[in-house]
């Protein structure tokens, strides 16, 4: 069983929908929590970062983690044809310094007009 | 500001050859991470350095080998490709215990 699990989608939902991405996570040790957006042939880019369980907002994202569950969620408010792209949860431990990350398989996400 | 670059954008080896994918980031960051990404296998760990002068072995380190060269780079080396081997690499950079950032990657294919 994989560390963290992330449906792949293909989600398809209309321009202005609520878009919710998922993720669950079987280690309990994992405190810091993001999502990336990657784009066809690019890198991922940073959209999210919280620590510990709690809601935190920016712009149009919302991004929730429930520690006690181990589910954290992204929400897309109004969603565009611009945030078609995949997105990828990850999460790490406090661990020495460097920020190991597990990520998820990522979720496509198209934004039809 | 540039971030994180890669050099090359995309390399065609053949079976045993070898090379050395390239990055450097320009944050003054500590870390750095050499990840590749496959359909349905995410984005899996290679090597890491946490610092200049330190590096490790990540969930899948066979077949690499990688060079902290100063605060800015960090290559990665395959001494003998393996069709295997093909995938897209990403190279990312962080603050101790921060969030990483990643460069553009690079598709290689080994034929």
């Amino acid at each position: 069983q994989k560390e963290v699990e992330q449906d792949p989608g293909p989600l398809s939902v209309p321009e202005g929908a609520i878009v919710s991405l998922n993720c669950t996570y079987s280690n309990s040790a994992f405190q810091y929590f993001m999502w990336y957006r990657q784009y066809s042939r690019k890198g991922p880019e940073l959209l999210m970062y919280t620590y510990s369980s709690g809601n935190k907002e920016d712009g149009r994202f919302t991004a929730q983690v429930d520690k006690s569950s181990k589910y954290i969620s992204l929400f897309i408010r109004d969603s565009q044809p611009s945030d078609s792209a995949t997105y990828l949860c990850a999460m790490s431990r406090l661990t020495g310094t460097a920020s190991k990350l597990t990520f998820g398989t990522g979720t496509r996400l198209q934004v039809t007009l | 500001n540039a971030g994180v670059t890669q050099t090359p954008k995309f390399q065609v080896l053949k079976t045993g050859q070898s090379m050395t994918l390239q990055c450097a980031q320009d944050m003054n960051h500590n870390s750095m991470y050499w990840y590749r990404q496959d359909p349905g296998m995410g984005l899996r760990l290679i090597y890491y350095s946490a610092s200049e002068g330190t590096t490790d072995k990540g969930e899948v380190p066979n077949g690499y080998n990688v060079s902290r060269l100063n605060k800015r780079e960090f290559s990665l080396r395959l001494e003998s490709a393996a069709p295997s081997q093909t995938s897209v690499y990403f190279c990312a950079s962080s603050e101790a215990r921060g969030t990483q950032y990643f460069g553009p990657g690079t598709r290689l294919l080994v034929l």
